[in-house]
C-alpha cells in the first residue's frame, strides 16, 4: 500500500531563517506531488505541484520554492522566512492528474 | 478561474441528527472533478469521495451520501444519524479537467456533533 511521510510535524523558526520541509511517498512510482498551505481559519491553497523529477509548477508567487530531486521526494524551501509564512503545510500525492489526492500529516510552521 | 464556496462556517447538531454540508462550485470547464475531504483535529486530510462532471448519480456510503446537481452547481454532503466521531472540518474541492493540476478548496465547514 502507498504511504506518505512528511516531517517535521511542528517547527518554530525565527524570521529570516531558512526552511526545508521534506515529503516522501512509498509504494508507488511517478506520482504527482503537491504542496498546500492552510492558513488559520482558511481553506487550503495550492503552492506547488510536480508531475515528474525536476518539474515544478508554482501557483502562488512568494518567497517559497519547491524541488523534486527524486521520483518520490518533494521538498519545500525558503531562504528567508517571513511572519506571513506561518501556517499548516501539507504534502499530497496522486496517481495521475485529476485523481484523488492523499495527504501527509502536515507540518505546523510558526515563524516568530 | 474556478471557485468553491462553503457558506456554512460552522454547524452544531446533537448526535443522531442528520446534517447536510453545502458546497457550490464555479468553473468554466465542461470536464471537472469534485471531492470531499475530512480534516479531524489531528490535521491530516482524509479523502471521502471523488465525482466527475459526467456522473450525476447520487452516491451513498454507509451513513454518508452525496447529492451532485449540475443545474445548481452544487455537490452537497449529508451525514445520516451523526456520531461524535464525525466532528471535524469538512472540505469540498474542485479540480478542472484542463489548466493547472491540483485542487481548489472551499474554506471548509466545521461540524460539531454534541453527545
Amino acid at each position: 500500500s502507498q504511504t506518505i511521510h512528511q516531517w517535521p510535524a511542528t517547527l518554530v523558526q525565527p524570521v529570516g531563517s531558512p526552511l526545508s520541509l521534506e515529503c516522501t511517498v512509498e509504494g508507488t512510482s511517478n506520482p504527482n506531488l503537491y504542496w498546500y498551505r492552510q492558513a488559520a481559519g482558511r481553506g487550503l491553497q495550492l503552492l506547488f505541484y510536480s508531475v515528474g523529477i525536476g518539474q515544478i509548477s508554482s501557483e502562488v508567487p512568494q518567497n517559497l520554492s519547491a524541488s523534486r530531486p527524486q521520483d518520490r521526494q518533494f521538498i519545500l524551501s525558503s531562504k528567508k522566512l517571513l511572519l506571513s509564512d506561518s501556517g499548516f503545510y501539507l504534502c499530497a500525492w496522486s496517481k495521475r492528474r485529476n485523481a484523488e489526492a492523499f495527504f501527509g500529516q502536515g507540518t505546523r510552521l510558526t515563524v516568530v | 478561474a474556478q471557485k468553491v464556496t462553503q457558506a456554512q462556517t460552522e454547524i452544531s447538531v446533537v448526535e443522531k441528527e442528520d446534517v447536510t454540508l453545502d458546497c457550490v462550485y464555479e468553473t468554466r470547464d465542461t470536464t471537472y472533478y469534485l471531492f470531499w475531504y475530512k480534516q479531524p483535529p489531528s490535521g491530516e486530510l482524509v479523502f471521502l469521495i471523488r465525482r466527475n462532471s459526467f456522473d450525476e448519480q447520487n452516491e451513498i456510503s454507509g451513513r454518508y451520501s452525496w447529492n451532485f446537481q449540475k443545474s445548481t452547481s452544487s455537490f452537497n454532503f449529508t451525514i445520516t444519524a451523526s456520531q461524535v466521531v464525525d466532528s471535524a472540518v469538512y472540505f469540498c474541492a474542485l479540480n478542472s479537467g484542463g489548466g493547472a493540476d491540483g485542487l481548489t478548496f472551499g474554506k471548509g465547514t466545521h461540524l460539531i456533533i454534541q453527545p
